[in-house]
Order: structure tokens, then sequence, then C-alpha cells
């Protein structure tokens, strides 16, 4: 079963409004989540290195303050896009990792905004 | 829905040995294949990727991997490994019309100096 548990897989949301994407480890405290989104015909981009009780590093280009993280548990990572707009639409997916354990991802999440 | 198989789960090579990691989707239409490295502590990176054309792709770090379409394989290669090699590959797939990708379980690699 899965390990890493990402929600919601799909949503559809306003041009203004803010979503927020969950990302669990199931089995294991990850002591490191990573943040990616996928452009169309592209590769997976990094957006930010959350480490739990801390704040995230921010990959260059990345708005820090479009792109809020929290990490407030070794279980769990939030991304929250805030003020969407529909150049926000895309595939986002988080990694959960451990020293102790391989590194797990998320199904993804795919955002739409209207 | 895509999904991707990774064979090995942990390979162990000597320095100099050649690699061959194998990856096989199950996707009947056209598909992006990449294959990704994370080394311990990082993030991932990209070692290489096909979305058309030539289906031996050449990447970083003196790796390649050769797109089959009739095995809906993906294997990586690299004709002698490094110590430095010592990570976790992951292969991974999307469909070009859609933007979801799905990747492999992982397989480990150590390479022994």
């Amino acid at each position: 079963g899965a390990v890493v548990s990402q929600h919601p897989s799909w949503v559809i949301c306003k041009s203004g409004t803010s979503v927020k994407i969950e990302c669990r480890s199931l089995d294991f405290q990850a002591t490191t989540m990573f943040w990616y989104r996928q452009f169309p015909k592209q590769s997976l981009m990094l957006m930010a290195t959350s480490n739990e009780g801390s704040k995230a590093t921010y990959e260059q280009g990345v708005e820090k303050d479009k792109f809020l993280i929290n990490h407030a548990s070794l279980t769990l990572s939030t991304l929250t896009v805030t003020s969407a707009h529909p150049e926000d639409s895309s595939f986002y997916i988080c990694s959960a990792s451990h020293p102790s354990s391989p590194l797990h991802f998320g199904n993804g999440t795919r955002l739409t905004v209207t | 829905a895509q999904s991707v198989s990774q064979h090995n789960h942990h390979v162990i090579l000597s320095e100099a040995a050649s690699l061959e990691l194998g990856c096989n989707y199950s996707y009947g239409g056209t598909v992006n294949l990449f294959w990704y490295v994370q080394y311990p502590g990082q993030h991932l990176q990209l070692l290489l990727k096909y979305f058309s054309g030539d289906p031996l792709v050449k990447g970083i770090k003196g790796f390649e991997a050769e797109f089959i379409k009739s095995k809906f394989s993906f294997n990586l290669r690299k004709p002698s490994v490094q110590w430095s090699d010592t990570a976790e590959y992951f292969c991974a797939v999307n469909a070009p019309n859609n933007n979801d990708m799905r990747f492999g379980a992982g397989t480990r690699l150590t390479v022994k100096p």
C-alpha cells in the first residue's frame, strides 16, 4: 500500500482562491519532504525542501509567499497555493524521506485554476 | 492509469562494473519517460528523458537509456559505474496529454570501492 498519501488527487478552483495540498507519510516519520511541480512536456521541477520544524528552503524563482509550505509534524507537510491563477495550473507531487527509509512519492495533485 | 515497475530493489556492484536497471511501464499510448537519481540526503535530479526521436537517450554522468516500445521498457545503463553513483534511481512515466507522473518504486544502487 501507499506509504505517502497526497490529498487531494485533483482539485479545480477559481482564480483568486487558495488551495491546500497535504502530503502525509503513513508509516514512517519523514524528516524531509520535497515538493515538486511538473509543467507540461517537462520533467519535475523542485519547488522547495521542507524540513520538520523549520522553514522550508525554496528553489530560485519559486515565490515563497505564493507557495506556502508548512511541515509541522514528522508525518505531514502542506503546500498552499495562495491566490491561485490559471498559470498555477499544474501537477504537484511530494516525496518524503527519512535517513533510514527510501524515498517515497505521493500520487500527485492535479490543480486546475479556472 | 499508467504504472511503472522497477525490477530490482537493491543492486550491489563493484566499481567499473556495468550497470543495467530495468524499468517497464504499462500504458498503451505515447508516453514520456524519465530516469531520476537521488543521492543520499538530496532531492531528485533528472538523469535523462525521452519524449520522441532516437530511442537511445544519452544523459548526464555517462548514463543512457533505451526505449523499446515493443517491450514497454526504458532500461537505464552505464558501462562502468563509480563509487559516486551510489544512490537511488527512479523511473517515471507520464503521457503527453496527461500531466500526471507515475514513479517506479526505485532501485537502490550500492557501488563498492
